[in-house]
C-alpha cells in the first residue's frame, strides 16, 4: 500500500468555521492533489503540488486554499466553509513519471451543517 | 476541452462471464494517459491499469485488459471471470499531455456501477 494518510477520517461542522484536512505520505513523491468525490461528478480536482511551496489550482478550486512546506505534507484548508462543500475528500500521491499512476489515501468525510 | 464520459451509470454481470465498462474520452494532444480505477463500498480507490496514447498494444494486467481504440477515443476495460469481489465503482481517467514535467493531473468520469451477481 502506498503512504499515504488523511487525517481526519470524518469530521462534522458548522458553516462558516475553517476547516483544514491533512495529507501525509512517507513516499516522498513530488506531486501530491486534493480532489473531491460527489454524486454524479465522479472525482474533481481541487488543488495539487508539485514540490514544496509549489502548488496550483485545478478545475474546482473557489473557496479551497492548500499549503505544502514540507514534502510530506499537503494540507487543504477551506477557509469559511460552505454547505456546498460537504464531500468526500481525497488525497493523491504520484511518483515521478508519465506510466504513473495516483495512489490514493482513505478519504476524508467532510459535513458541513 | 478535455472530457472523459462514461455512458453506463450501472451494470449486472453474471459471476464468471466477462463484462466491458465503456469510456470515450476527448483530447487535442497527441500524448496521454488513460487509468481505470475501482472504488468498493468501503470507499477507497484502487489503481487497476494504464494505457499510454503511444502503447502499440492493449494493456493487460490479470483478468483486467483494456480495449483501446484510439482513432474511435475509446478505452473500455474489459474484465474476464467476474468475481464477487468485482462489484464495485469503476472510474476511467485522462492524464492529458506527457514528458517528465507533466503534472500528472487527471480528469475522471463520472463512474460506472458494476454488481456481480452469484
Amino acid at each position: 500500500d502506498a503512504g499515504i494518510t488523511q487525517s481526519p477520517r470524518h469530521k462534522v461542522t458548522e458553516t462558516g468555521t475553517p476547516v483544514t484536512l491533512r495529507c501525509h505520505q512517507t513516499e516522498n513523491h513530488r506531486y501530491m492533489y486534493w480532489y473531491r468525490q460527489d454524486p454524479g461528478h465522479g472525482l474533481r480536482l481541487i488543488h495539487y503540488s508539485y514540490g514544496v511551496k509549489d502548488t496550483d489550482k485545478g478545475e474546482v478550486s473557489d473557496g479551497y486554499s492548500v499549503s505544502r512546506s514540507k514534502t510530506e505534507d499537503f494540507l487543504l484548508t477551506l477557509e469559511s466553509a460552505t454547505s456546498s462543500q460537504t464531500s468526500v475528500y481525497f488525497c493523491a500521491i504520484k511518483g515521478q513519471g508519465e506510466r504513473q499512476p495516483q495512489h490514493f489515501g482513505d478519504g476524508t468525510r467532510l459535513s458541513i451543517l | 476541452a478535455q472530457k472523459i464520459t462514461q455512458t453506463q451509470p450501472g451494470m449486472f454481470v453474471q459471476e464468471k462471464e466477462a463484462v466491458t465498462l465503456d469510456c470515450t474520452y476527448d483530447t487535442s494532444d497527441q500524448s496521454y494517459g488513460l487509468f481505470w480505477y475501482k472504488q468498493p463500498s468501503s470507499g477507497e480507490m484502487i489503481f487497476l491499469i494504464y494505457q499510454g496514447s503511444y502503447d502499440e498494444q492493449n494493456a493487460t494486467e490479470g483478468r483486467y485488459s483494456l480495449n483501446f481504440q484510439k482513432a474511435r477515443k475509446s478505452a473500455n476495460l474489459v474484465i474476464s471471470a467476474s468475481q464477487l469481489g468485482d462489484s464495485a465503482m469503476y472510474f476511467c481517467a485522462m492524464r492529458e499531455g506527457g514528458g517528465s514535467s507533466n503534472t500528472g493531473k487527471l480528469i475522471f468520469g463520472q463512474g460506472t456501477t458494476l454488481q456481480v451477481k452469484p
